[in-house]
């Protein structure tokens, strides 16, 4: 059964708008971790943001946050005032209890318009 | 520089003929875990580590062997490559294997088996 959902393959920006980027996770855990990647053209996986389950607050860094609604099992990216270097796939990752396990979305493809 | 590395970046070979792709980290972390990204399916994890002498299955390891004799070295080794695991590979550790460690990836290795 798939852990991880991100139901939008592709999204497209304008330059300083915010975005909002989609991810659902299915786990009976009650501990896990949820973490949101980037990966540029170049393919590199660079980390952004972690979520805890047991964190009361959204976690943000930066111009990242994440949005996140444990009764509804969703952790949302969210990217404020975006640049063009914002243009890349996004990855929604989670850890399992036992930290052993990684699951990660299909991913979505975010074009930031000039 | 703290980093994950890997070998080689690319690696074009034939069905049958053993290869094995080195990862290594810098970090003393004490877990380490292989990818495999394919296009539409995300990153899929193949095995894991969570110390020396300590492996086990992630979600698709079949055609894939791992060990780990060091704390640094965690190599990937197909035995008999086939033309489906033409993948784009990406090592990467933690300092342990709690749920709240982000994981740091090394540069992927593209990998096309004829």
């Amino acid at each position: 059964a798939q852990k991880i959902t991100q139901t939008q393959p592709g999204m497209f920006v304008q330059e300083k708008e915010a975005v909002t980027l989609d991810c659902t996770y299915d786990t009976s855990d009650p501990s896990y971790g949820l973490f949101w990647y980037k990966q540029p053209s170049s393919g590199e996986m660079i980390f952004l943001i972690y979520q805890g389950s047991y964190d009361q607050q959204n976690a943000t860094e930066g111009r990242y946050s994440l949005n996140f609604q444990k009764a509804r099992k969703s952790a949302n990216l969210v990217i404020s005032a975006s640049q063009l270097g914002d243009s890349a796939m996004y990855f929604c990752a989670m850890r399992d209890q036992t930290g052993n396990q990684f699951y990660f979305g299909t991913g979505t493809s975010l074009t930031v318009i000039p | 520089e703290a980093q994950v590395t890997q070998n080689p970046r690319y690696l074009i070979t034939v069905t049958g003929k053993k290869l094995t792709v080195t990862c290594s980290q810098n970090m003393n972390h004490e877990y380490m875990s292989w990818y495999r990204q394919d296009p539409g399916l995300g990153l899929r994890q193949i095995y894991y580590s969570m110390n020396v002498e300590a492996t086990d299955k992630g979600d698709v390891p079949e055609g894939y062997k791992v060990s780990r004799k060091e704390k640094r070295n965690f190599p990937l080794i197909l035995e008999s490559p086939s033309p489906n695991q033409t993948s784009l590979y990406f090592c990467a550790s933690s300092w342990a294997r709690h749920n709240t460690d982000t994981q740091y990836f090394g540069p992927g290795t593209r990998l096309t088996v004829l």
